[in-house]
C-alpha cells in the first residue's frame, strides 16, 4: 500500500520568509512518480512538479525548489521569499509508474498562509 | 485548448437522493479519474475510466458508479446520498499511453448533502 504523510497541517509565515513543506512517502514500488500540487480557494489542483523515482537531482524553478531524498523517502518543497499569492493548500502525491491505470495517493495537505 | 471542465460547480441534495456529476477531459486525453475531497482532507481516488471501462477502483461503496462515453467524457453517479458524501468531487484527465502519471484536474463539483 502507498502512503503519503504531510506532517505540517498549517504553516503561517510573513511575506519574504522562506518556508519548507515536508513530505514523506511509503511505497513498495521500485518505480514511481512524486508530485506537488497547489490548491487555491477555487478548488482546482494546480500541478507544480513531477519527479521520477530514478531522478534524485534537486530542482529549482524560480522561487520554488524541491529536495528529493530516496534514502529517507522524502520529497520536500521550499518556497523562497514567500509572497501572499503563495497562500494555498499544498499537496504531495505519489503514483506508481509504468502503468496506464494508476491512481494518485495524496497526503493530507499543508495549509500555507503568507501574511503581508 | 480547453482544460478539464466539470459541471455543475455547486449543488445541494438531501439524504437519499441521487446525483450525477459530469466531466469533460482535456483535449487529447482519453482517461478520466474521479477523486473525492472531504473538507480539510486530501483527495481520495474513487475510480478511473479508460476505453469506456472502469479500470481501477478505490475503497468506495457500490453507491458510487461511473460511466465513460465514446467522446471520453465521464459521469460520476452517487446513489442514496449520505451526509458524509458532502465533498468536493474532482475529475482528472490523462493520456493512457503517456505513462507519465501526470493528471490534469478540473475545478471540481462541490456537493452538499443536507
Amino acid at each position: 500500500a502507498q502512503k503519503v504523510t504531510q506532517a505540517q497541517t498549517e504553516i503561517s509565515v510573513v511575506e519574504k520568509e522562506d518556508v519548507t513543506l515536508d513530505c514523506v512517502y511509503e511505497t513498495r514500488d521500485t518505480t514511481y512518480y512524486l508530485f506537488w500540487y497547489k490548491q487555491p480557494p477555487s478548488g482546482e489542483l494546480v500541478f507544480l512538479i513531477r519527479r521520477n523515482s530514478f531522478d534524485e537531482q534537486n530542482e529549482i524553478s524560480g522561487r520554488y525548489s524541491w529536495n528529493f531524498q530516496k534514502s529517507t523517502s522524502s520529497f520536500n518543497f521550499t518556497i523562497t521569499a514567500s509572497q501572499v499569492v503563495d497562500s494555498a493548500v499544498y499537496f504531495c502525491a505519489l503514483i506508481r509508474s509504468g502503468t496506464s491505470y494508476g491512481k494518485l495517493t495524496f497526503g493530507q495537505g499543508t495549509i500555507l498562509t503568507v501574511h503581508p | 485548448d480547453a482544460g478539464v471542465t466539470q459541471s455543475p460547480t455547486h449543488l445541494i441534495k438531501t439524504r437519499g437522493q441521487q446525483v450525477t456529476l459530469r466531466c469533460s477531459p482535456k483535449s487529447g486525453h482519453d482517461t478520466v479519474s474521479w477523486y473525492q475531497q472531504a473538507l480539510g482532507q486530501g483527495p481520495q481516488f474513487i475510480f478511473q475510466y479508460y476505453e469506456e471501462e472502469e479500470r481501477q477502483r478505490g475503497n468506495f461503496p457500490d453507491r458510487f458508479s461511473g460511466h465513460q462515453f465514446p467522446n471520453y467524457s465521464s459521469e460520476l453517479n452517487v446513489n442514496a446520498l449520505l451526509l458524509g458524501d458532502s465533498a468536493l468531487y474532482l475529475c482528472a484527465s490523462s493520456l493512457a499511453g503517456a505513462n507519465t502519471g501526470e493528471l490534469f484536474f478540473g475545478e471540481g463539483s462541490r456537493l452538499t448533502v443536507l
